[in-house]
């Protein structure tokens, strides 16, 4: 069964900080995507950053990047110059290509201390 | 970018009654829907897909005769909630996938969500 995972329940970082939040995987697919999905309290569900898993690129966009270790499964995002409105619930989330399904971790609820 | 409408975005319902939720895909269309919920500060969980013109799909443990989706047209689909008991109560959330023409990026663009509430 493919699975995702998000150790951290909750982390918090210093405004203008940077912060990075895990998420592992576990597949036996070779092509897949990967994303980081922001919910804030508002609860809509916003697109931060996607990953194609036969690029070894890291993404990047503008102050959120990921480290991509397919070999380990894992799929960090980091947030540099954390801002009050980053403030939200973060799911990593993948998708096989050609399936309908996404697969969610549990998210990590991230708090901006000002 | 794709915009996923949904109404109400809140609605409140007696016991024993039922209540439909709408989704809407508003500058594109969307052969493929998806119904989540979310309980609160948890993850959201699959209820169904839905395709256009065929029956939805369940995932396991879901009540189709309970949660009536409905996905009549490229731009809409419902969710019925039949028979509501305050254990429904939870915030529902659709999304659609993007038009092909879109990219091959798989992401899915998510309506605000409508919150239930069962009294």
């Amino acid at each position: 069964a493919q699975t995702v995972t998000q150790s951290q329940p909750e982390m918090s970082v210093q405004e203008a900080e940077t912060v990075t939040l895990s998420c592992t995987y576990d597949t036996s697919e070779s092509d897949y995507y990967l994303f980081w999905y922001k919910q804030p309290p508002s609860r809509q569900m916003i697109l931060v950053i996607r990953q194609e898993a036969y690029k070894q690129q890291n993404a990047t966009e503008n102050r959120f990047s990921v480290n991509f270790q397919k070999a380990a499964k894992s799929f960090s995002l980091k947030i540099s110059d954390s801002q009050l409105g980053d403030a939200a619930m973060y799911f990593c989330a993948y998708r096989v290509q050609g399936a309908q399904k996404l697969v969610f971790g549990q998210g990590t609820r991230l708090t901006i201390n000002p | 970018g794709a915009v996923v409408s949904q109404h109400p975005s809140w609605v409140i319902c007696k016991s024993g009654t039922s209540v439909k939720i709408e989704c809407r895909s508003l500058d594109f269309q969307a052969t493929t829907m998806f119904w989540y919920r979310q309980f609160p500060k948890q993850s959201l969980m699959l209820m169904a897909t839905s395709n256009e013109g065929s029956k939805a799909t369940y995932e396991q443990g879901v009540e189709k005769d309970k949660f009536l989706i409905n996905h009549a047209s490229l731009t809409l689909s419902t969710l019925t909630v039949t028979s509501a008991h305050p254990e429904d109560s939870s915030f529902y959330i659709c999304s659609a996938d993007p038009p092909p023409d879109a990219g091959q990026f798989y992401e899915q663009y998510f309506g605000p969500g409508t919150r239930l509430t069962v009294t």
